[in-house]
């Protein structure tokens, strides 16, 4: 298996752009998750699916972020618009479900950067 | 409020050492914990988990501890080696999974 895979790897956009990430997680996992990696906030869970429906948003920072997964093969993170704070490292990663044990694959992540 | 808690941004050990990773929770109800081990420009990737009804878990040179009452867990490599060298992240579980920001391991030659 591939793995999780993402893309683009690195993304370069101006503030107020749409930027659109996307994830293909494991074929067969059935939960998918989206985190953001600040400097100052770690490692960040935005939002997670189960079976492509979405469990819990409370992580997503504001309205501007949103996310979706039209099947279990691909889901999509976006901004819009950008702000130059959104500037992150942004993974997806993908498990067999959401209970106990509890082993998310990663993806290796893009790297957004907002001027 | 961070709920779970890496207090050492940093740590170097020689080569052949221990090295001790630390990590503080502050919610009682967690009731699993994992390590993830992260290589630069890549994804974290799972190294070893305990449940909570236990306070060992030992997985080759990898040992991971938990001390409910202080609410403390370590991660435990013996022998470092080079390869060892990382970002880990500490993590756990109640409905969702949360990780602390991570300690970087460098193991010196």
């Amino acid at each position: 298996d591939a793995g999780v895979i993402q893309s683009p790897r690195h993304e370069v956009t101006e503030m107020g752009q749409e930027v659109t990430l996307r994830c293909k997680p494991i074929s067969g996992h059935n939960s998918l998750f989206w985190y953001r990696q600040t400097m100052m906030r770690g490692l960040e869970l935005l939002i997670y699916f189960n079976n492509n429906v979405p469990i819990d948003d409370s992580g997503m920072p504001e309205d501007r972020f949103s996310a979706k997964m039209p099947n279990a093969s691909f889901s999509t993170l976006k901004i819009q618009p950008s702000e130059p704070r959104d500037s992150a490292v942004y993974f997806c990663a993908s498990s067999l479900g959401t209970g106990i044990p509890y082993e998310q694959y990663f993806g290796p992540g893009t790297r957004l950067t907002v001027t | 409020d961070q709920q779970v808690k890496q207090n050492s941004p940093s740590l170097s050990v020689q080569e052949g050492r221990i090295s001790i990773l630390n990590c503080d929770y502050t919610n009682s109800m967690f009731d699993y914990f994992l390590w993830y081990k992260k290589y630069p420009a890549e994804g974290p990737t799972f190294l070893i988990s305990i449940s909570s009804i236990k306070d060992k878990n030992e997985d080759g040179r990898f040992t991971v501890f938990l001390n409910k009452s202080a609410k403390h867990l370590s991660l435990h490599i013996v022998p470092s080696q080079p390869g060892d060298s990382a970002v880990y992240f500490c993590a756990a579980l109640d409905d969702k999974i949360i990780f602390g920001k991570g300690t970087r391991l460098h193991i010196l030659p």
